[in-house]
């Protein structure tokens, strides 16, 4: 079956500007979690939704930063006023469940870079 | 808060060889540790896992440890191939929260 899938697979953009990030859970997926790889470094919790509700938004970096999901599926990632210290790979995961020890399922991530 | 170290940074074996990844946590609180692999252009994948009620899970070539005394945990794999060749992340999470503390990775290179 499908995978968790996300797109664009790589953004390119100018600091200052705001760019967002889709992320298509595995159909069926109550929990959504999106993490930041940068370069070198081991992935940095973001933010975790159970259904459209995000019970713990404490990795998010800054107010410049925001999620939101809709429909207990699609979830966006927004960064506005980009940085230059914003660029990593940006991977979303789904699990059948929230709860720890639930499989988590990644995708192949959003390579951002900011000029 | 909880921090994780893995060591070492990169690692390579000869095909056939046994390869030993470290991790260590910060917060006695941590109570399930799985391990990822990432492969080049995909997202880390779950080969294994372990909770801190077992000292030693394995899955066939792949075993991973763990000393809670110590706060330590390992991941062994044995009769190493060149498709293991990939960036393997430790990662601890505490009870009743679903953040996983990811390590900052280990490159391991298997030649064959």
């Amino acid at each position: 079956g499908a995978g968790v899938s996300q797109s664009p697979s790589n953004k390119v953009t100018e600091k200052g500007k705001d760019v967002e990030l889709r992320c298509d859970p595995i159909s069926g997926h109550t929990a959504l979690y999106w993490y930041r790889q940068s370069l070198g470094q081991g992935l940095e919790f973001l933010i975790y939704f159970q259904g459209n509700s995000a019970p713990d938004k404490s990795g998010l970096p800054s107010d410049r930063f925001s999620a939101e999901r809709t429909g207990g599926s699609v979830s966006t990632l927004t960064i506005q006023r980009t940085q230059q210290e914003d660029s990593a790979v940006y991977l979303c995961a789904s699990s059948l469940e929230g709860g720890q020890g639930r499989e988590k399922y990644f995708g192949p991530g959003t390579r951002l870079t900011v000029t | 808060g909880e921090n994780v170290e893995q060591h070492p940074s990169t690692l390579s074996v000869q095909e056939g060889d046994s390869a030993v990844i470290k991790c260590t946590y910060s917060d006695s609180a941590s109570n399930y540790f799985p391990w990822y692999k990432q492969e080049l252009g995909k997202g880390p994948q779950l080969i294994i896992d372990i909770r801190s009620n077992v000292g030693e899970k394995k899955d066939q070539r792949i075993a991973v440890t763990l000393n809670k005394t110590a706060k330590h945990f390992s991941l062994h794999i044995t009769e190493t191939q060149p498709e293991d060749s990939a960036v393997y992340f430790c990662a601890a999470s505490m009870e009743n929260t679903d953040k996983l503390i990811f390590g900052t990775g280990t490159r391991l290179q298997v030649f064959p």
